[in-house]
């Protein structure tokens, strides 16, 4: 079945710094990345996704880049804040016809930045 | 424009008993997810829908059962809660699978 992996499960940076979050997925028909924050005691939100039509995606100091060959998409946040600390998960599914409804999340990046 | 409602938000169980779980999105979204959250092991899937009246097993249905009567309502059933069932329980909404809502978790603890 379809499986996502992602590292590392904790990042800890200095304020200003980037950081790198790596997500591997199992599913070759996957064609939808999206990444979601979780603040402590809050619920995920999406911050960006992706399409398997692109390359790479930036939003201000967020970017997600896409390899279908290796079949493996990363976060990048530049310029990195304290209020960018929280929980990072991506996930995977197919959407359009062969979307099966699935959608399927990475472990979770605890992410600090320290001031 | 509530989003996605559920209840309820605390929870104790003691071993054996049931509960039901209610999420309700207003945003008249196709697919709907339970999902659970354990530390270390991120957002787990439960249970999906793609919509009403129809309902998937996730990667870890063992132990719970759901229902879509409603498109609107999404129930996530526990018939003989145990220890192992202790978690935060998050339900999603999306629009055919693309961005999901989530609602504001339920943290369930079964003694």
């Amino acid at each position: 079945g379809e499986n996502v992996e992602q590292h590392p499960s904790t990042l800890s940076v200095q304020e200003g710094d980037s950081a790198v979050i790596k997500c591997t997925y199992s599913d070759s028909a996957s064609n939808y990345f999206p990444w979601y924050k979780q603040e402590l005691g809050k619920r995920p939100q999406l911050i960006i996704d992706i399409r398997s039509n692109v390359g790479e995606k930036k939003d201000q100091r967020i970017a997600v880049t896409l390899n279908k060959t290796a079949k493996h998409f990363s976060l990048h946040i530049t310029e990195t804040q304290p209020e960018d600390s929280a929980v990072y998960f991506c996930a995977a599914s197919k959407e359009g016809s062969s979307n099966t409804g699935k959608l399927i999340f990475g472990q979770g990046t605890t992410l600090q930045v320290k001031p | 424009n509530a989003g996605v409602t559920q209840t309820p938000k605390f929870r104790v169980l003691k071993t054996g008993q049931s509960m039901t779980l209610l999420c309700a999105q207003d945003m008249n979204h196709e697919y709907m997810y339970w999902y659970r959250q354990d530390p270390g092991m991120g957002l787990r899937l439960i249970h999906y829908s793609v919509g009403e009246g129809t309902t998937a097993k996730g990667e870890v249905p063992d132990g719970y059962n759901v229902s879509r009567l409603k498109k609107q309502n999404f129930l996530l059933g526990l018939e003989s809660a145990a220890p192992s069932q202790t978690s935060v329980y998050f339900c999603a909404s999306s629009r055919q699978g693309r961005e999901a809502f989530f609602g504001q978790g339920t943290r369930l603890t079964v003694v």
